[in-house]
């Protein structure tokens, strides 16, 4: 089945710095990616959603210059987490769009970012 | 925007038993698809099962089963003889038809499993 990439499954940085999440699809071209992001036992809230070659789109409320994301590919979405502070700290986690609805999303492992 | 609503935060089940979980939505849309994620420990999310909209009889998949009922904007999940493994975080999710549409997820219902 399609599989999506996640990496790193986990990091730590420093308040200030910033952290690069990938996100790959393996086995098929994603010309759309969505982020999701989850607190503690709390549902899964979008980001922002990705398109190949173009822009991404921004839910409200959700820093554009903080959280940015590419998408310069058809199988790589990246989201960049800039001059990260202890509020970021979360879980983050992308998803895919196949070929076909009936299959939904196809999901990341997700990476837990903690900041120090 | 949608809204999905999942009623009950936590719930538990004897191993071998049968657990419901609710699920309610609301939406304006004819044509949409409505799904089932299980999230364990682990954080990956697992699709469970799906429903389209338009198709009347009730998505089944082995010991999972919804009762879809369009009217009422209802899509609970019926797991039957409960496993040890079940046990975890599961989101009910709406998303509108066609493609490169969001989901709209439901708060959650953390399901435990008692052996």
């Amino acid at each position: 089945g399609a599989v999506v990439s996640q990496h790193p499954s986990r990091v730590i940085c420093k308040s200030g710095t910033s952290v690069k999440i990938e996100c790959r699809s393996l086995d098929f071209q994603a010309t759309t990616m969505f982020w999701y992001r989850q607190f503690p036992k709390q549902s899964l809230m979008l980001m922002a959603t990705s398109n190949e070659g173009s822009k991404a789109t921004y839910e409200q409320g959700v820093e554009k210059d903080k959280f940015l994301i590419n998408h310069a590919s058809l199988t790589l979405s990246t989201l960049t987490v800039t001059s990260a502070h202890p509020e970021d700290s979360s879980f983050y986690i992308c998803s895919a769009v196949l070929g076909t609805v009936l299959y939904g999303y196809t999901f990341g492992s997700g990476t837990r970012l903690t900041v120090v | 925007a949608q809204t999905v609503t999942q009623s009950q935060p936590e719930m538990s089940v004897q191993e071998a038993e049968t657990v419901t979980l609710s699920c309610t939505y609301d939406t304006s849309e004819s044509d949409y698809y409505l799904f089932w994620y299980k999230q364990p420990p682990s954080r990956q999310m697992i699709l469970v099962i799906r429903q389209e909209a338009y198709k009347q009889q009730n998505a089944t998949e082995n010991r999972f089963s919804v009762n879809f009922q369009k009217a009422a904007k209802s899509f609970s999940l019926k797991i039957s003889d409960s496993q040890l493994g079940d046990a975890a975080m599961y989101f009910c999710a709406y998303r509108s038809g066609g493609t490169g549409n969001q989901f709209y997820f439901g708060t959650g219902t953390s399901l435990t499993v008692i052996p």
